[in-house]
């Protein structure tokens, strides 16, 4: 069974610093897709980033990216600039290929900080 | 393009009523997810449907929760006799097809008082 861990619960970052979250996940799959999901206030689900997991190549988007270690099981995302509007919950996700369903992370709370 | 579409936002029952969530997936998507968020915790699937069909409910409590998604209009995530420890943000999500990225509904907010 997949499965996905956030170590972190909390965290907070200066305004403009630059911030990573971890998450970590174990599939038995070597097709499989990560994600990374905001959730502010509002609890609206925001795709942040998603990474195939047969390009080894980091996805970036803007003042986000990721640190993708396939053979770690590892899939952290850094913000850079880090802004007061970037603080929310965000979530860390995994699905194999094909339409399954995603699986979270517990996610981490992230407070930007003026 | 329209998003993800939940009604009700939020709902208040009683224990005991029943509850019906609806979703309508974003414009030529055909699969549908539910998602359920408990205070402090990240989503777990329920269900996955395609029209007229159930996929995976491999997620759904066996009892007193069930889904839908006719061939026209939304998908329904129906809840009977409700109880305290079904209170919870319900999410849909929906792709077009199955490589596709699932886009999220804004929620809705159960409340069982």
């Amino acid at each position: 069974a997949q499965t996905v861990t956030q170590s972190q619960p909390e965290m907070s970052v200066q305004e403009a610093e630059t911030v990573t979250l971890s998450c970590t996940y174990d599939t038995s799959e070597s097709n499989y897709y990560l994600f990374w999901y905001k959730q502010p206030p509002s609890r609206q689900m925001i795709l942040v980033i998603r990474q195939e997991a047969y390009k080894q190549q980091n996805a970036t988007e803007n003042r986000f990216s990721v640190n993708f270690q396939k053979a770690a099981k590892s899939f952290s995302l850094k913000i850079s600039d880090s802004q007061l509007g970037d603080t929310a919950m965000y979530f860390c996700a995994s699905r194999n290929s094909g339409n399954t369903p995603l699986v979270f992370g517990k996610g981490t709370r992230l407070s930007v900080i003026a | 393009n329209a998003g993800v579409m939940q009604n009700p936002r939020h709902l208040v029952r009683r224990r005991g009523q029943e509850a019906r969530l609806r979703c309508s997936p974003m414009k030529g998507h055909s699969h549908v997810y539910w998602y359920r968020q408990l205070p402090e915790e990240g989503l777990k699937f329920m269900v996955y449907l395609q029209k007229e069909n159930i996929i995976d409910e491999s997620g759904m409590p066996k009892e007193r929760f069930s889904a839908e998604f006719p061939k026209e209009g939304p998908s329904i995530l129906r809840i009977q006799q409700v109880v305290r420890g079904d209170s919870a943000a319900y999410f849909c999500a929906s792709s077009r097809d199955r490589t596709y990225e699932q886009y999220f509904g804004p929620g809705t907010r159960l409340t069982v008082t």
